[in-house]
């Protein structure tokens, strides 16, 4: 089946720093997804892109949709505290826009 | 905004009871995901419907099953639970088609015991 492998696992960065994560496919996606996950709590949606070589910005968050359309990157400008996660990469292919294969998370901490 | 809503939050069950969860999508939205997600791993698709039918099946063991209802609500029913059961359950929903992204709901953290 199709896996995404995400990287870092985890970074631990100091208030202020940029920060960048990427996952890598060996499958084609026609969607890619980043979430942000609470403990205990739901994913919650950041950035979609849905077209290969897009580059798309929320706020302080860059994500690109790789040109190949098997990877895509994550960047976080500035950061703060309440950035603390887990973030999830996702990916969907063909026709089943809902069914997502999610990377292996990677977790931030930010230091104030 | 209304987002997806998940009842119960929290369950704990003996093995080998059933438990079902209740999933309501967003408003207007047809089309619902089940997800499972173990400690520390990411989220595993289930199961999914669109309009009242499965519409893609996943990782979903045989002592599950799940429905969508004619108001877009949906129902995981779980049967003979076992310990490896303990995980949070999440429901997404979206509008059918390409371009449209899933919202999740907070889950339902079960433990089986």
């Amino acid at each position: 089946g199709q896996q995404l492998n995400q990287s870092p696992q985890s970074m631990f960065i100091q208030e202020g720093e940029d920060v960048s994560m990427n996952c890598t496919s060996s499958s084609i996606f026609n969607t890619w997804l980043w979430y942000k996950q609470d403990p205990g709590e739901g994913p919650v949606l950041l950035i979609a892109l849905y077209k290969a070589g897009e580059l798309t910005s929320n706020g302080r968050l860059t994500a690109q949709f790789g040109i190949t359309r098997k990877d895509s990157f994550l960047n976080i400008s500035a950061s703060i505290p309440s950035d603390v996660g887990i973030y999830f990469c996702a990916g969907a292919g063909g026709t089943s826009y809902g069914k997502l294969t999610f990377g292996q998370g990677t977790i931030l901490t930010v230091h104030p | 905004a209304a987002g997806v809503i998940q009842s119960p939050r929290h369950l704990i069950k003996e093995k080998r009871e059933t438990a079902t969860l209740k999933c309501y999508p967003i408003p207007r939205h047809d089309t619902v995901y089940w997800y499972q997600q173990g400690p520390g791993q990411d989220p595993q698709f289930l199961i999914s419907f669109y309009e009242k039918m499965q519409s893609d099946k996943g990782s979903i063991p045989d002592r599950f099953s799940a429905q969508q209802f004619s108001d877009y609500h949906s129902e995981l029913n779980m049967s003979s639970l076992e310990l490896g059961d303990s995980a949070l359950y999440f429901c997404a929903s979206r509008n059918y088609g390409p371009g449209t992204e899933a919202f999740f709901g907070q889950g339902t953290r079960l433990t089986v015991v």
